[in-house]
């Protein structure tokens, strides 16, 4: 596998339910991120992970769990979650702090996520 | 409040011309900019990047142009083929953080 890869593809889930995305990088990166694309909106910012430590956070609401185990891995666990929260989720990767001005952000091929 | 702007949802350019697409920014702390290209069911894919030091940046058939005064910037595609029909986002970020700041992007429809 090269770049960077996101399971599953395709996820719908209920209200109720409990699930989790994953994402992995193959590119020797040091930052991840999850990015969110609704319907007719630019793609926003969720959360950012630079060397495993959280340190960006969007205002997400907390049924929007991530989780960054090592520099190659980000999960985003999902639980009680909304219709409107039906949307492509991205996963990206980069150098991190150690990539300087022109840092530039890699994408996966995201996580249609429909919410019933 | 959107800090990138992309005024035309949608350009038709003949096979062979040139395609032109427009990006516009409100922050002037941003000094790096990128664009990148999105087929359906996939990922965004990135193209060309400038950062905000220079005035235009070239690869291969893809050339963009940044305009600071005027908080534009344009990406030129020559000569434009069908397989560039794609989605065409602009970003941009200021070197104090990650985020990148999208627009939402231009639909680009390549004749031939």
């Amino acid at each position: 596998e090269t770049g960077v890869t996101q399971t599953p593809r395709h996820l719908v889930m209920g209200m109720t339910n409990k699930k989790s995305l994953k994402c992995e990088q193959h590119l020797g990166h040091n930052a991840m991120y999850w990015y969110k694309q609704s319907a007719k909106k630019p793609l926003e910012l969720m959360f950012v992970y630079n060397f495993k430590e959280q340190t960006e956070n969007n205002s997400v609401p907390s049924r929007f769990s991530p989780e960054c185990p090592n520099s190659s891995h980000l999960f985003l666990h999902l639980h009680t979650l909304q219709p409107e929260d039906s949307a492509l989720y991205l996963c990206a990767s980069s150098q991190g702090s150690s990539g300087g001005t022109t840092d530039t952000q890699y994408f996966g091929p995201g996580t249609r996520l429909t919410v019933l | 409040d959107q800090q990138v702007k992309q005024n035309s949802p949608s350009l038709s350019v003949q096979e062979g011309r040139i395609s032109i697409l427009n990006c516009d920014y409100t922050n002037s702390m941003f000094d790096y900019f990128l664009w990148y290209k999105k087929y359906p069911a996939e990922g965004p894919t990135f193209l060309i990047s400038i950062s905000s030091i220079k005035d235009k940046n070239e690869d291969g058939r893809f050339t963009v142009f940044l305009n600071k005064s005027a908080k534009h910037l344009s990406l030129h595609i020559v000569p434009s083929q069908p397989g560039d029909s794609a989605v065409y986002f602009c970003a941009a970020r200021t070197s104090s953080g990650y985020a990148l700041n999208f627009g939402k992007g231009t639909s680009l429809l390549v004749t031939p």
